[in-house]
């Protein structure tokens, strides 16, 4: 079936780095997503990443895929307190677009 | 350029009332998906609309239907609230070609029934 797991919250210190972490269930993932929802919010799309890749780099997020775990992970490099959000994986398998959201990764900035 | 808009931004309903809530998708943008985020839980999704058709449908009920109009913009009716569908409706818009890119999202309606 079709799930997206993530650790729940993540306290870093400012200027630190940050990883959140993603599993998700369909091996049928092909298209994975990392959104960004501020208090009282939409989600902001920050990158995303196809299956046939195994890094993305943009200023300072990386992704990271692990097809054989199923595993995604986000690093925030130099985290700023302006990056304290709730950070939500996706995944959409073929080319439906319909996204699987995870519950969310509340990452605290402290400074 | 506006991004997607939503409207109303709050709204409070009686149970067993009915609620049409409103999004225009982002300029150059021709499908519009729908989904419910309740408190605390990610979002879920409710049905994706293209060509004014209902193209894929998640695991809602029938009390939940949809429009979309010539000009993309679209309609999320639920009949019969329930107190559980207390949510954040969020829209999000893309163009149809280029799903596979994200979708950009509106702040969302945020819903209470009573």
């Amino acid at each position: 079936g079709e799930d997206v797991e993530q650790s729940l919250f993540l306290s870093v210190r400012e200027g630190d780095s940050s990883v959140i972490n993603c599993t998700y269930t369909d091996s049928s993932s092909t298209y994975l997503y990392w959104y960004k929802q501020e208090p009282g919010a939409g989600l902001q799309l920050l990158t995303y990443i196809f299956s046939n890749m195994d890094m993305k780099q943009d200023q300072r997020l990386t992704v990271l895929l692990n097809k054989k775990d199923k595993h995604l992970s986000l690093r925030i490099a130099d985290t700023q307190t302006g990056d304290s959000a709730i950070y939500f994986c996706a995944g959409a398998s073929s080319n439906t677009g319909k996204l699987i959201f995870g519950q969310g990764t509340t990452l605290q900035v402290k400074p | 350029d506006a991004g997607v808009t939503q409207s109303p931004t709050h709204l409070i309903k009686t149970r067993g009332q009915q609620v049409t809530l409103r999004c225009s998708p982002k300029s150059g943008h021709d499908t519009v998906s729908w989904y419910q985020q309740a408190l605390g839980q990610g979002p879920q999704f409710i049905f994706q609309y293209y060509e004014e058709e209902e193209r894929q449908r998640g695991n809602f009920p029938d009390r939940f239907s949809g429009h979309q109009f010539p000009n993309y913009s679209s309609e999320l009716n639920v009949n019969a609230l329930l107190l559980g569908d207390s949510a954040l409706y969020l829209c999000a818009s893309s163009a149809w070609d280029r799903v596979n890119y994200g979708y950009t999202f509106g702040s969302g309606t945020r819903l209470t029934v009573v």
